[in-house]
């Protein structure tokens, strides 16, 4: 079942903060964070695996609340070179598919 | 370069007819999986191997789809007999690990497909 993402979409100026959320009604293993630019091929982030961690990458962060099968992406001080579409990947812990299920992705524009 | 590489780029044919895609993952990656993406959406799941096992296939996967990974190296999917709602991009990933850090996707740039 394909995880859901919010918001669909979010205009910023360059230097905000940004926050972007993604839920599964299934138990999840893992949420893997991807960036996608226009005609570009999807680019990995990050991946947190259930127990709860942070990560970091540079400017941007995430969180994973096993409980509550949500994670949570954070982009701060965001740069123009943010802009794209961003999917969450999710494995659930009952197994099934061994592909990731994508979110439809959550558009996000920076403006200077 | 050793990223994922995707061939053709674009192909574009006629409704009925046959194409075939040609993936080759990153060497030491024994995880190969095929992804089918439309406009607005996310990356949809088709198949994958593990080295020249065929280990899931989704229920999207009509009969008309069929993928090999002769020797564990370079993938194909081929799709016969094409309809106009084949058209999408076709995503070619590969990982070297599962389910743990280290089982990123690192995919291709894909390879366009249009039927007319």
């Amino acid at each position: 079942q394909q995880p859901v993402q919010s918001p669909q979409a979010v205009i910023l100026r360059e230097g905000e903060d940004a926050v972007i959320n993604c839920s599964s009604s299934k138990a999840l293993y893992s949420v893997h964070w991807y960036r996608q630019k226009h005609g570009e091929a999807p680019v990995f982030l990050m991946i947190l695996l259930k127990g709860g961690e942070q990560k970091g990458h540079e400017k941007i962060s995430a969180s994973f609340n096993e409980k509550k099968q949500q994670s949570s992406l954070y982009l701060t001080a965001s740069q123009l070179s943010y802009s794209g579409t961003y999917f969450c990947g999710t494995e659930w812990t009952g197994g099934g598919a061994d592909g990731l299920t994508f979110g439809k992705g959550t558009h996000l524009i920076i403006q200077p | 370069d050793t990223g994922v590489s995707q061939d053709p780029r674009h192909k574009i044919t006629k409704r009925g007819q046959n194409v075939t895609f040609r993936c080759d993952p990153i060497s030491e990656h024994n995880r190969l999986y095929w992804y089918r993406q439309t406009l607005g959406q996310g990356p949809e799941f088709l198949t994958y191997f593990q080295n020249e096992a065929q280990l899931e296939k989704s229920r999207l996967l009509s009969d008309r789809f069929s993928a090999e990974r002769p020797k564990g190296s370079f993938s194909t999917l081929e799709i016969q007999r094409t309809e106009q709602g084949d058209s999408a991009m076709y995503l070619c990933a590969s990982s070297l690990e599962y389910r743990t850090v280290g089982g990123e996707l690192f995919f291709g740039e894909g390879s366009r497909l249009t039927v007319l």
